[in-house]
């Protein structure tokens, strides 16, 4: 059965104190894997798409890497405007990319 | 900046009661779909559409409906509301070609 697993399920940290958020997958045959941003009371936003192992992503202070089992989100010198829940999910290859299987999230909190 | 749109944002209503809620997007995609998240937890898709006049039901069983007779619009409808419908209901969008979905900011449903 196709599964997405994040941790930790929170993590707080201080102001610029790297460290690394995690997915595990398990989808028979990768299509794609994404990662959002979502605030309270707000929908998901969209940050990164990886498709094969080895690939990686940057973004401003974030930058997503890829495994065939799991990919890392990391937060290099967060600010606390990087609060929020980051979402990973999988699209497997034979679903033509309608069926998404999200995690439950890592709830960041970046303290000053 | 993707442009899809949710109203109401909130929405408290009574058992009993029929609802619609509104999904609006700008983009010309093809594909939209139709997710039910509770607070700390995964976002389930309960809806997907191909494209007009076309409809299917996602993973997760839900008593709701939806139509697409316009590219733009994804409306979803309870017939008749009750408590276990309480909960985030998010709308995204994808252009044919491409799995990355865009959200709307979703429609936070109480029914007492």
């Amino acid at each position: 059965e196709d599964q997405v697993t994040q941790s930790p399920e929170a993590l707080r940290l201080q102001e610029g104190e790297s460290s690394s958020l995690n997915c595990s997958y398990t989808v028979s045959g990768l299509r794609g894997l994404f990662w959002y941003r979502q605030d309270p009371g707000k929908g998901p936003e969209f940050l990164f798409t990886l498709y094969s192992a080895g690939e990686e992503k940057e973004k401003e202070r974030l930058k997503a890497t890829l495994t065939k089992k799991e990919s890392f989100l990391h937060i290099t010198a967060p600010k606390p405007e990087d609060s929020a829940t980051y979402l990973c999910a999988v699209q497997a290859a034979d679903t033509g990319g309608f069926k998404t299987i999200f995690g439950a999230g890592t709830r960041l909190f970046v303290k000053a | 900046e993707a442009d899809i749109y949710q109203t109401p944002r909130y929405l408290v209503i009574g058992t009993g009661k029929k609802i619609t809620l509104e999904c609006s997007q700008t983009m010309g995609h093809d594909k939209m779909y139709w997710y039910q998240q509770d607070p700390g937890m995964e976002l389930h898709l309960i809806h997907y559409s191909y494209g007009v006049n076309s409809t299917e039901k996602g993973d997760l069983s839900s008593e709701s409906t939806v139509s697409r007779i316009r590219t733009e619009h994804f409306p979803l409808t309870l017939e008749s509301a009750r408590p276990s419908h309480t909960s985030q209901y998010l709308c995204a969008s994808s252009a044919s070609g491409t799995d990355t979905q865009y959200f709307g900011p979703g429609t936070r449903l109480t029914v007492l």
